[in-house]
């Protein structure tokens, strides 16, 4: 089955330059995650949806950060303006609704702040 | 929140030998605890889960043990294989939520 999609691979911009990430969750996935995942540390959630509706975006840096799932099937995420700590691999992850656990992720966008 | 921690955050081994990764959490309301491998520039792929009302899982040459009581669990390997060498996250799930907690990850070596 096709998995989890993500692009941009990677992605290097200026500090206080805006950047967007897309996802493409797993076809049926009515949930759809995107963490922050900086070297040498465990994923962290920035923001959770159910279908096109936020659950939890209390991770989220909302000064700065914003995703939006319109449709219910694609996402993006927006970091405006970026900061030199958001260098990071955001990954983005799917799963059939109730089983949150049975998370399956995208290959990830790393991102360079310089 | 659930807080999880790992431990070790870096593990070499040589090949054929075991390797543990213990992992503990705050929340005596998970009930889901899966382990996810990463390999370097490579997305997390689940390769084991255990549920709170099991005490002990085995895949081949995987397992993962759990302790509701202590708040612990761990995954072991036997045998090791240079292939088993990458990043390992454990993470756990309360019930009725559906965001996961990883941990810090282990870097697990194996030497040929």
């Amino acid at each position: 089955e096709a998995g989890v999609a993500q692009s941009p691979r990677y992605k290097i911009i200026e500090k206080r330059q805006s950047v967007a990430f897309w996802c493409n969750p797993i076809s049926g996935h009515a949930t759809l995650y995107w963490y922050q995942q900086i070297l040498g540390q465990g994923p962290k959630l920035l923001i959770q949806f159910q279908n096109n509706g936020v659950v939890d975006d209390s991770q989220l840096p909302k000064d700065r950060f914003s995703a939006e799932r319109l449709k219910g099937v694609d996402s993006t995420l927006k970091i405006q303006p970026a900061k030199l700590e958001d260098s990071a691999v955001y990954l983005c992850a799917s799963s059939l609704e109730g089983q949150g656990a049975r998370s399956f992720f995208g290959q990830g966008t790393r991102l360079t702040v310089v | 929140g659930e807080n999880v921690e790992q431990h070790p955050s870096t593990l070499s081994v040589q090949e054929g030998d075991s390797a543990v990764i213990k992992c503990t959490y705050s929340d005596s309301a998970s009930n889901y605890f899966p382990w996810y491998k990463q390999e370097l520039g490579k997305r997390p792929q689940l390769i084991i889960d255990i549920r709170s009302n099991v005490g002990e899982k085995k895949d081949q040459r995987i397992a993962v043990t759990l302790n509701k009581t202590a708040k612990h669990f761990s995954l072991h390997i036997t045998e090791t294989q240079p292939e088993d060498s990458a990043v390992y996250f454990c993470a756990a799930i309360p019930v009725n939520d559906y965001k996961l907690s990883f941990g810090a990850g282990t870097t697990v070596t194996v030497r040929a």
